[in-house]
Formats: structure tokens, C-alpha cells, sequence
């Protein structure tokens, strides 16, 4: 079946230190990705896509993800983190190319120590 | 341009009580999406209006329905509301014609059911 996993539903890094979210895909066609982040409160924002134009791909605020087929991987990484960064990410993907039902993963909750 | 506007933000019912949320897409989306969100289920699709039709369906019961207008709002409806029903109800809008464009989350309304 096609699925999303997101490896580690807690993690905690310090500030100015590295984040590294990661996020696994299961799927015979290599599917479309997102990174999206949830403050507490509020809907799904969207940090970056996917979609088969680059394997790097560049975020919002200082966030980059790589695409990589061989370990059917899409992990997120920050160079540095800052304490707004602390939120919850999820990881999706649409499977179906034509049907708009994206499959998220069960999302990582993010805690930057000070 | 303005994002995706849900109405209520918050909501508390009675169960066997039934409520009617309301979204309001992206300038110039066709596509709106629900999705909900729970602690134990983490976030699951309900399904996809595109052009006033439903396109997609997730693994609900009848008791959860939606439409969609003319001018691409959206409404969803639970009848019948079960304590389970407690929820962040998300909606999404995207152009719907392919992939590429990724859904825009509204930061959704919280239904309590006591």
C-alpha cells in the first residue's frame, strides 16, 4: 500500500544545532512530497514540494529537503535551528497523479532547546 | 491574496446534535478538500470537491457529507455527531488540475462533541 512514515514522533535539538526530520515513502511510482509545519492553533503551512524537477529542493525559512529515490527518502534538515522552529512537521504525499488526496505521515513534533 | 478562510474557528455540540462547517478557497481554487485531525488517527482524508462534484472520497461514514458552490465554497456536514466526531477539521484548496500545485490549509475549525 501507498504510505507516508515518519521516523521519530518527537525530536528535540538544541539552538543552532542541526535538524534532521525524516520522512520514508512506500510506492512502486515515486510519488509527489510535502513538507508541511503546524503551529499550535493553527491549519497546515507549507514549506516545500516535490515534484520531480530537482531532488534538492529549497523552503521557507532556511528549511531543504532531497528527494531520493534509492532510499525512497524525502528527509528535512535546517543547518541551524531557531526557537521558532518549534512545531509540528508532516510529511505527505499524492500518490495518485489526478486525485487530490494527499497521505500524510503521522508528523514529528519538533522542541528546540535553548 | 487572501488564504483559505474556515468559519466557525470553534465549535461545541451536543452529540446526536448535527453541524455544518463552512470554507471559502484561494482566490481562483476549483479544488477544496477536508481533511481531520485527531491525536490517535492524525490526519485523514474526508474528501474532494473540484467544480461542484465530489471527485474523491476517503473511508467516512454517511453521516459526514460536503458540497460545494458555484464560487468553489465549500461545506461539510456531520449529522448525527458521536463523541468521536472531537476534532480539528482542516480544509484545503488548490487549482485541482494537476499534481504540481500543492493544497492550502485554512487553519481549520475545532469541533467538540459532549
Amino acid at each position: 500500500a501507498q504510505s507516508v512514515t515518519q521516523l521519530g514522533s518527537h525530536v528535540s535539538v538544541s539552538e543552532g544545532a542541526l535538524v534532521l526530520l525524516r520522512c520514508n515513502y512506500s510506492s512502486s511510482v515515486p510519488p509527489y512530497l510535502f513538507w508541511y509545519v503546524q503551529y499550535p492553533n493553527q491549519g497546515l503551512q507549507l514549506l516545500l514540494k516535490y515534484t520531480s524537477a530537482a531532488t534538492l529542493v529549497k523552503g521557507i525559512n532556511g528549511f531543504e529537503a532531497e528527494f531520493k529515490k534509492s532510499e525512497t527518502s524525502f528527509h528535512l534538515t535546517k543547518p541551524s535551528a531557531h526557537m521558532s522552529d518549534a512545531a509540528e512537521y508532516f510529511c505527505a504525499g499524492f500518490f495518485n497523479f489526478g486525485n487530490e488526496k494527499l497521505t500524510f505521515g503521522t508528523g514529528t513534533r519538533l522542541t528546540i532547546i535553548p | 491574496k487572501a488564504g483559505v478562510t474556515q468559519t466557525p474557528r470553534y465549535l461545541i455540540k451536543t452529540r446526536g446534535q448535527q453541524v455544518t462547517l463552512s470554507c471559502s478557497p484561494i482566490s481562483g481554487h476549483r479544488s477544496v478538500s477536508w481533511y481531520q485531525q485527531t491525536p490517535g488517527q492524525g490526519l485523514q482524508f474526508l474528501f474532494e470537491y473540484f467544480s461542484e462534484t465530489q471527485r474523491n472520497k476517503g473511508n467516512f461514514p454517511g453521516r459526514f457529507s460536503g458540497r460545494q458552490f458555484s464560487n468553489s465554497r465549500s461545506e461539510m456536514n456531520v449529522s448525527t455527531l458521536e463523541l468521536g466526531d472531537s476534532a480539528l477539521y482542516l480544509c484545503a484548496s488548490s487549482l485541482g488540475t494537476d499534481n504540481n500545485s500543492p493544497l492550502h490549509f485554512g487553519n481549520g475549525t475545532r469541533l467538540t462533541v459532549t
